[in-house]
């Protein structure tokens, strides 16, 4: 199985500044790899897929890059809606999909 | 726009069934692959079944094989679970979500129910 470690679990940042949230992985995901938002209470939301794509519907201030085991995901500039948690899904291993733990941006 | 709905949950007694439904509209169900992902409380996202837009492929989490069967009905543009067997594990909201991908799926889960709740206790 691989495993996604997402860091830090816990980002504390005010609106208007940068969000750089990590995600590495046990083995090489080549560039399968997707992000979600949750804000509370919510379904998640797929904001990145294929390690760097935006999804219909995604604010460009949400920048994924990487490939191999090292991804990021980028937020520009902070906004209120923003403060949720991240997490990161591989599917190079299909169907042994697997999650990371999350990456909560609070205030 | 698409639109799904899950149904079913409810509070059952380790080693009961259960039967998830995940309504659709909005789209063209038939031509979509669909998965099961579960959440349980507090905790973070765990895949756990996809069933290919012809309901011919299916795969399952290894902790649930041989007790839970996805289905589908593309006539009635739903998404089925039936789980047996439930253990206290099992406990979380259950979410149905489309593949991004029509026929064959990417892996990627691009819309997603509100999820219905699971909770397997004595």
């Amino acid at each position: 199985e691989i495993v996604l470690t997402q860091s830090p679990a816990t980002l504390s940042l005010s609106p208007g500044e940068r969000a750089t949230l990590s995600c590495r992985a046990s083995q090489s995901l080549s560039s399968y790899l997707a992000w979600y938002q949750q804000r509370p209470g919510q379904a998640p939301r797929l904001l990145i897929y294929d390690a760097s794509n935006r999804a219909p519907g995604t604010p460009a201030r949400f920048s994924g890059s990487g490939s191999g085991t090292d991804f990021t995901l980028t937020i520009s500039s902070l906004e209120p809606e923003d403060f949720a948690v991240y997490y990161c899904q591989q599917r190079s291993d299909w169907p042994r999909l697997t999650f990371g733990g999350g990456t909560k941006v609070q205030i | 726009q698409v639109h799904l709905v899950e149904s079913g949950g409810g509070v059952v007694q380790p080693g009961r069934s259960l039967r998830l439904s995940c309504t659709t509209s909005g789209f063209n169900f038939s031509a979509y692959s669909m998965h099961w992902v579960r959440q349980a409380p507090g905790k973070g996202l765990e895949w756990v079944s996809i069933i290919y837009y012809d309901g011919i492929n299916k795969y399952y989490l290894d902790s649930v094989k041989g007790r839970f069967t996805i289905s589908r009905d593309n006539s009635k543009n739903t998404l089925y679970l039936q789980m047996n067997s439930l253990r206290a594990e099992d406990t979380a909201m259950y979410y149905c979500a489309r593949d991004i991908s029509s026929r064959y799926p990417l892996w990627w889960f691009d819309s997603w129910g509100q999820g219905t709740l699971v909770t397997v206790s004595s």
